[in-house]
């Protein structure tokens, strides 16, 4: 398997600008996870789906972030409009809970996209 | 609350030294706990973790934790420390029931002199 891939890698936009990050989790994971990471918080949890259904957003920052997923091998991250502020590296993270359990164990990270909004 | 607490945000060792990085914890229940590295520009990746069983667990890399449940610690050690070991390292928790959260700290650089 090729791991979580996520596009792009990099993206440079201005600010009120739209901006979409896209995630492909590893194929039979039924958790997938979006990050958020900056040097001033670190590693921010902002949602987290199982079998594609939104099971905690509450580190959604605002309204300006969406996440979809609309079948088990994508995933969407939205930010409209787009700040500085929202400036970070954006990880995805995909894991599986074993058969009967509604438990997951390790994540497996993508390499990240790199935002920057001037 | 859960929460992890990696008291030290850089760590230095000589080559061939031993290192630790700390790591304390503080969840409600029994957790889960984790260890990731990040090296520059890469996504973090899995080192080891304890779920159950016995305290001392083995992971990549010749590293290693060691679950203290009295002093509520998961540190990371290696008894040998290569350069290629410098890194950025995350200890991160879980409740073993409940919500999925993962819980990750603010981080440890760890740097290893030649």
């Amino acid at each position: 398997d090729a791991g979580v891939i996520q596009s792009p890698r990099h993206e440079v936009t201005e600010m009120g600008q739209e901006v979409t990050l896209r995630c492909k989790p590893i194929s039979g994971h039924d958790y997938l996870f979006w990050y958020r990471q900056t040097m001033m918080r670190g590693l921010e949890l902002l949602i987290y789906f199982n079998n594609n259904v939104p099971i905690d957003d509450s580190g959604m920052p605002e309204d300006r972030f969406s996440a979809k997923m609309p079948n088990a091998s994508f995933s969407t991250l939205k930010i409209q409009p787009s700040e500085p502020r929202d400036s970070a590296v954006y990880f995805c993270a995909s894991s599986w809970s074993p058969r009967g359990t509604r438990s997951w164990d390790e994540q497996f990270f993508g390499p990240g996209t790199r935002l920057t909004v001037l | 609350a859960q929460s992890v607490a990696q008291p030290e945000d850089q760590v230095n060792v000589a080559e061939g030294n031993p290192l630790t990085v700390k790591c304390t914890y503080s969840v409600s229940g029994n957790p889960y706990l984790f260890w990731y590295v990040q090296y520059p520009n890469r996504g973090l990746q899995f080192l080891l973790k304890y779920i159950t069983g016995d305290n001392l667990v083995k992971g990549s890399y010749g590293f290693e934790a060691e679950f203290n449940k009295s002093q509520t610690s998961f540190h990371l050690k290696k008894p040998s420390a290569l350069v290629s070991d410098s890194a950025l390292y995350f200890c991160a928790v879980r409740v073993q029931t409940g919500a999925n959260n993962l819980f990750f700290g603010t981080g440890t650089r760890l740097t290893v002199i030649p």
